[in-house]
């Protein structure tokens, strides 16, 4: 049973540029959760969704970001316009309806 | 909102010593509390949970105790080992498992095993 699968493990992009990240969760698993790491700090809850649902967006910027976990394929979180300040591990967590989250590789974006 | 304070931010015990991390929540409707462990680079791995149900869980070197009245849980490790260096990471969440509420993390303890 694969794990939590994020892709592209890395990602570069110039300021203004789109970052799209990508999050396959765990067979069996129909909720889905981005975070954000700080170098040197913790995890932030960003937004919870289930399929075709954002169910919880509260950790989200109102600008900017947006996430989608559709029907088919994976759930995907979208930077428009990237900033420095960006720049920061994107890990993704899936779980069963009432379970452990269990966390991706992550997705290292770095903004030039 | 849930606020997770974690201590102490670094903690260096010799090797065979035990090792413990306290965190504090704010919100008394917070029943589910996860431990991560994360080494450099790599993704945070579940290493022991305890619902609000139970005062008291251990797997093997590592327990994890829950006092929710004055609100807070600890992470202890016996006979520590080289591999236990890492960060490790306290959590809260309010759906009594996580499967239907983001978790709130505290910021983390750099756990460093002396030889």
């Amino acid at each position: 049973n694969a794990g939590v699968m994020q892709n592209p493990r890395h990602l570069v992009r110039r300021r203004g540029q789109e970052a799209r990240l990508r999050c396959s969760p765990m067979k069996g698993h129909s909720h889905v959760y981005w975070y954000r790491q700080l170098p040197e700090e913790g995890l932030k809850f960003m937004v919870y969704l289930q399929k075709e649902n954002i169910i919880d967006e509260s950790g989200m910027p109102k600008e900017r970001f947006s996430a989608e976990f559709p029907k088919e394929g994976p759930s995907i979180l979208r930077i428009q316009q990237v900033v420095r300040g960006d720049s920061a591990a994107y890990f993704c967590a899936s779980s069963p309806a009432v379970g452990t989250q269990y966390f991706g590789p992550g997705t290292r974006l770095t903004v030039l | 909102g849930e606020n997770v304070e974690q201590h102490p931010s670094t903690l260096s015990v010799q090797e065979g010593d035990s090792a413990v991390i306290k965190c504090t929540y704010s919100d008394s409707a917070s029943n589910y509390f996860p431990w991560y462990k994360q080494e450099l680079g790599k993704r945070p791995q579940l290493i022991i949970d305890i619902r609000s149900n139970v005062g008291e869980k251990k797997d093997q070197r590592i327990a994890v105790t829950l006092n929710k009245t004055a609100k807070h849980f600890s992470l202890h490790i016996t006979e520590t080992q080289p591999e236990d260096s890492a960060v490790y990471f306290c959590a809260a969440s309010q759906k009594g498992g996580g499967g239907a509420d983001g978790l709130t993390f505290g910021k983390g303890t750099h756990l460093i095993i002396q030889p």
